[in-house]
């Protein structure tokens, strides 16, 4: 069974940093690409940025691209999002999720999320 | 920047049938776009319905079909239940520098 497990939210002030993790289990994680989604308060989902399964390639969400680093450590089945320059919009639940199967992208198996609070 | 379009509300009796649909700022919505349909109830995470177009995860009841109509990506729910109300959100694939988009969610009202 797929598990995934985010930590790292708390309570900010604009401008500071944060480090979200996902802890991850029951499916090849060095063999997938993975993904952050989040949900601000009340609305809807924004894709943030998502990882292949080597690291070599990143791609981010407009909203969050020079600010927002992802990265993996595929030895200890951890993803990872550091959030600089935080801003108040940046307020959501933040969610990773694995692909449906090995080589796609797609978020398809979801955490329960950590919410970070900017403010 | 790429928009993807969903119907903000739909209202179904149970029992009946309804399509919410997927539509993107860049034209016709094609199986290049390899179109999601998740599911989120209220205090919940997101749950995968529908992935590439048509293909239903394991836990995907059977009264849920993804398809390309009318160049938008579309959901129909046949024979609604009430457990099926909820936000109902469309993922489509864009590749380059920013390859997915959410479309901004269809809330679903079973009455």
């Amino acid at each position: 069974e797929v598990y995934l497990m985010e930590s790292g939210g708390g309570l900010v002030q604009p401008g500071e940093s944060l480090r979200l993790s996902c802890a991850a289990s029951g499916f090849s994680f060095s063999r997938s690409a993975l993904t952050w989604v989040r949900q601000a308060p009340g609305k809807g989902l924004e894709w943030v940025s998502v990882i292949s399964d080597s690291g070599d390639e990143t791609y981010y969400a407009d909203s969050v691209e020079g600010r927002f680093i992802i990265s993996r450590d595929n030895s200890k089945n951890r993803l990872f999002l550091q959030m600089n320059s935080l801003r108040v919009e940046d307020t959501a639940v933040y969610y990773c999720a694995s692909p449906a199967f090995v080589g796609a992208w797609n978020p398809n198996y979801w955490g329960q999320g950590t919410l970070v609070t900017v403010s | 920047q790429t928009v993807v379009t969903q119907e903000p509300s739909l209202t179904v009796s149970p029992g009946g049938t309804v399509t919410l649909t997927c539509a993107s700022s860049t034209g016709a919505v094609t199986s290049g776009h390899f179109p999601n349909w998740f599911q989120q109830k209220p205090g919940q995470s997101p749950r995968t319905l529908i992935y590439s177009t048509s293909t239903k995860e394991s836990w995907t009841p059977a009264r849920f079909s993804g398809s390309l109509l009318g160049g938008k990506a579309a959901l129909t729910l046949s024979g609604v239940q009430p457990e099926d109300e909820g936000d109902y959100y469309c993922l489509l694939y864009y590749g380059g520098a920013h390859p997915w988009v959410f479309g901004g969610g269809t809330k679903l009202t079973v009455l």
